[in-house]
């Protein structure tokens, strides 16, 4: 089974301009959820996405958005970027909604902005 | 604040030494998941403990929830320069897949 895959990779932007992130999750996977990696805050979640709808969210500014289409593949978008918007991009899917269920993580989209 | 605490925060220890890491909270979790993750990838699931005082083993590391589901252990035996990387915990306080992730501790092992 191909893992979860996300593209960019890498990707440089400057202030002020918008980002789209992608995250195909492994096949049969419903459930997806994004997450910031930076060193001074570690870990943080954005939200989490089930079915299209979004089920969970973080406390993050409204610039963050997301949506998840009928093949379960997630898109995430930050607008106005900002400098503090310099992370790495996680998503991760689950075979459903719940808490047993694991999480299987993609490699991560680096971006900075400058 | 965290809502998960690690410690310690970095472990530099030399091949063949023991190690235990703890994930500290005042909060109870649904589950708890310990995670390892490599340079410029992404964390990869180890284990999820989701009863209260349950031991899991995993050939030489050894994961233990506690009794009242607020903190858990990971225990490594005979560390090989392979266990380096960064150890994460997450907890999830209830039936949903919203994970709240310590600050992780960077372990180093040295041959």
């Amino acid at each position: 089974k191909a893992g979860v895959t996300q593209t960019p990779r890498y990707l440089i932007k400057t202030r002020g301009q918008q980002v789209t992130l992608s995250c195909s999750p492994i096949s049969g996977h419903r459930s997806v959820s994004w997450y910031q990696q930076t060193p001074g805050q570690g870990l943080q979640f954005l939200f989490e996405y089930f079915s299209e709808t979004q089920r969970n969210k973080g406390n993050f500014p409204g610039r963050f958005s997301g949506r998840q289409f009928s093949n379960s593949r997630s898109e995430m978008n930050v607008s106005t970027l900002e400098l503090g918007d310099s992370a790495l991009y996680l998503c991760a899917s689950s075979p459903t909604s719940g808490t047993y269920n694991e999480q299987f993580f993609g490699p991560g989209t680096r971006l900075t902005v400058l | 604040t965290q809502l998960l605490e690690q410690s310690p925060q970095f472990l530099s220890i030399q091949e063949g030494e023991n190690l235990t890491v703890y994930c500290n909270s005042s909060s109870v979790f649904s589950s708890l998941q310990w995670y390892r993750q490599e340079p410029g990838e992404g964390p990869v699931l180890l284990v999820t403990v989701v009863t209260g005082g349950e031991v899991k083993k995993l050939k030489r590391l050894t994961f233990q929830f506690g009794d009242a589901r607020k903190d858990s252990s990971l225990h490594i035996t005979a560390a090989q320069p392979g266990d380096t990387g960064l150890y994460l915990c997450a907890g999830a306080p209830n039936n949903f897949n919203k994970f709240y992730f310590g600050s992780g501790t960077k372990l180093n092992v040295k041959p």
